[in-house]
């Protein structure tokens, strides 16, 4: 069974690069055509999607984030990471990571796996 | 960039179908996922490619999609399906969700 843990600091402030990174345990973040993707919701409101990562490094991100976003996966360690750099307030929320849903040889482009979420604050 | 407008609220009475819809311009032409999340916690995929169920997802819930329209629609609603419930569609390589929907089972 597929788990995925976020870790990070849980206050970042203003105008510094919040990094978080996503532990998956119980199977490789190389197999299969999987993607793995960071989502947030800042409290009360919806889901945003901020971008996904490929095994490979491959990357595609919101274009509403896309100059302060980052993505990387370290293969070796089975995690993928997440900077997001000159916050402000607007960036706090809880930031969970996903993963996209295979089954069997099939692929799809849906998130089935998440992340418990971890809550970061942006404030001084 | 595109947009899916779900309804804030829908309420169902127990035992009754409840239908939460999600609009963006011909939708119909994408696929569309759905996701319910429950009070502190991680949103769970109820449905995928409009109408498909993943395995342990109740067959009470159904969806479909046309024209400029997705709909996820549960038959007997029951008091456990209580919850917020979100659209998601992809615009290119941008995955968008709605604004989610408060299904309230009163």
């Amino acid at each position: 069974q597929v788990q995925l843990q976020e870790s990070g600091p849980g206050l970042v402030k203003p105008s510094q690069t919040l990094s978080l990174t996503c532990s998956v345990s119980g199977g490789s973040i190389s197999s299969g055509t999987y993607y793995w993707n960071w989502i947030r919701q800042p409290a009360g409101k919806g889901l945003e999607w901020i971008g996904r990562i490929y095994a490979s490094g491959s990357t595609n991100y919101n274009p509403s984030l896309k100059s302060r976003v980052t993505m990387s996966v370290d293969t070796s360690k089975n995690q993928f990471s997440l900077n997001l750099s000159s916050v402000t307030a607007a960036d706090t929320a809880v930031y969970y990571c996903a993963r996209r849903h295979c089954s069997g040889a099939a692929c799809y482009d849906v998130f089935d796996i998440w992340g418990q979420g971890t809550m970061v604050t942006v404030s001084s | 960039s595109y947009d899916l407008t779900q309804p804030p609220s829908v309420s169902v009475s127990p035992g009754q179908t409840a239908s939460i819809t999600c609009s963006g311009d011909k939708l119909g032409h994408k696929f569309t996922y759905w996701y319910q999340q429950k009070p502190g916690q991680s949103p769970v995929m109820v449905m995928y490619q409009d109408s498909k169920r993943p395995s342990g997802i109740p067959e009470r819930f159904f969806g479909s999609n046309s024209g400029n329209t997705a709909t996820l629609t549960i038959s007997g609603t029951q008091a456990m399906d209580e919850a917020d419930y979100y659209c998601q569609a992809w615009d290119g390589t941008t995955a968008v969700f709605g604004g989610g929907t408060k299904l309230t089972v009163l």
